[in-house]
Formats: C-alpha cells, sequence, structure tokens
C-alpha cells in the first residue's frame, strides 16, 4: 500500500514551460512534506520543504503548494531548463514519539526537459 | 565539509552470498539512515541508526541487518542474496533524526 502516490511518473516539457508534479497523502499525522531531486549516479538531495501551517512555500524557481483538505501537494517548476531533467521525489514524515521520523516516499517522477 | 560517502560504488554478487555495504556520514551527523532504491519500489526505507541505536526499522526481512559504530559509520549486511536484493543501496545523514537528510551516491548491487 503506497502511503504517498505521486504523478505523473514521467513528464516531458519544452525549456521555459512549467512542470507540475503532484503527491497525494493517507495519514493525516504527516507533518513535513519534503521534495527531492535525484541526478543520476547521485543520491537524492533536498529541494525544497513544506510543513502544513503555510499553504505555499517558494524558493527561486521552485514552489510547492499545499492541500490540507484535500491531503495534496505539488511541486512547481517554473521556466523549466535542461539542467532540470532529473527524477524527483515527494514524501511525507509525522513525528513518533521520542522525536524519531521516518520519511515515506512517492515513486518518483522523471523529467525531462527538453531545450 | 565532505559529504556522505558509501563504499563500494558497485558490487556483483550471486544468490546466496552476503554482502556488506559501508557508509561514512557527515562530520557531525550521528543518524545514519538506509534505503533500497528500485524502479518498482521507489526509496524504501530499511533503517535508522542514531547513537550506535537502532531507532527505526522498515519491512524488510532479517536477512537485512545494520550497525553503526562509535565514529557514527555505519555498515549495513545483506545475508543469502536474493535476485530481489538487486537495488541502489543508499545511505543518508543527518544531525538528527529531526534533520533534514543528505543522501550518499548509492552502491549499486548486482545480484546474479
Amino acid at each position: 500500500q503506497q502511503q504517498v502516490k505521486q504523478s505523473p511518473q514521467s513528464l516531458i516539457v519544452q525549456k521555459g514551460g512549467i512542470s507540475i508534479i503532484n503527491c497525494a497523502y493517507e495519514n493525516t499525522a504527516f507533518d513535513y512534506f519534503p521534495w527531492y531531486q535525484q541526478f543520476p549516479g547521485k543520491g537524492p538531495a533536498l529541494l525544497i520543504a513544506i510543513r502544513p501551517d503555510v499553504s505555499e512555500k517558494k524558493e527561486g524557481r521552485f514552489t510547492i503548494s499545499f492541500n490540507k483538505s484535500a491531503k495534496q501537494f505539488s511541486l512547481h517548476i517554473m521556466d523549466s531548463q535542461p539542467g532540470d531533467s532529473a527524477t524527483y521525489f515527494c514524501a511525507a514524515s509525522r513525528d513518533d514519539a521520542g522525536n524519531n521520523r521516518k520519511l515515506i516516499w512517492g515513486l518518483g517522477t522523471s523529467l525531462a526537459v527538453n531545450p | 565539509k565532505a559529504g556522505v560517502t558509501q563504499t563500494p560504488r558497485y558490487l556483483i554478487k550471486t544468490r546466496g552470498q552476503q554482502v556488506t555495504l559501508s557508509c561514512s556520514p557527515i562530520s557531525g551527523h550521528r543518524s545514519v539512515s538506509w534505503y533500497q532504491q528500485t524502479p518498482g519500489q521507489g526509496l524504501q526505507f530499511l533503517f535508522e541508526y542514531f547513537s550506535e541505536t537502532q531507532r527505526n526499522k522498515g519491512n524488510f526481512p532479517g536477512r537485512f541487518s545494520g550497525r553503526q559504530f562509535s565514529n557514527s559509520r555505519s555498515e549495513m549486511n545483506v545475508s543469502t542474496l536474493e535476485l530481489g536484493d538487486s537495488a541502489l543501496y543508499l545511505c543518508a545523514s543527518s544531525l538528527g533524526t529531526d534533520n533534514e537528510q543528505f543522501f550518499g551516491p548509492g552502491t549499486r548491487l548486482t545480484v546474479l
């Protein structure tokens, strides 16, 4: 059972366009929602993260939109560039007793930005 | 500051063998987590160690085990390898369990 569902599985965007990746979760106890970017041959790297007390967070060309009532969050990449071509993962976690956290991951979206 | 390092980067084993993977966290980081990454299942959490103690464990069989040393370096061991164990094994370190995780490049394990 996938606790965090990510879509689409793959995405092709033209340079300068907007890339949108969506994630949905079931567990309302989740309180931390990061997005990771992974290039071939590398481990994932944190791109941007949001907590449910805000509906949007922007860092440069990357924006997370968060809809608590719908239990959905999305990553928007504005002015997409070929260098953004990578696999993107959404994740979610909650704080168990004793400050233990375990990230639950989406299956990833392979983004290709055509020049 | 050096990043997370994992050794070896590539490994080829045969069914039934065992393997040990190593992870050196970022200096000062005390939490080390291990993940298995496969195309069909994404990143699956294996376990997390903090100050030499296993604090979290995923849903993997007992063939998968790990440990952490006093210098925070960690190893994971897989015994009696199966074809399905072929994957990229990622290690991530953080200051504590509630902090951003920094990933290493992974060890690509192929089981023949």
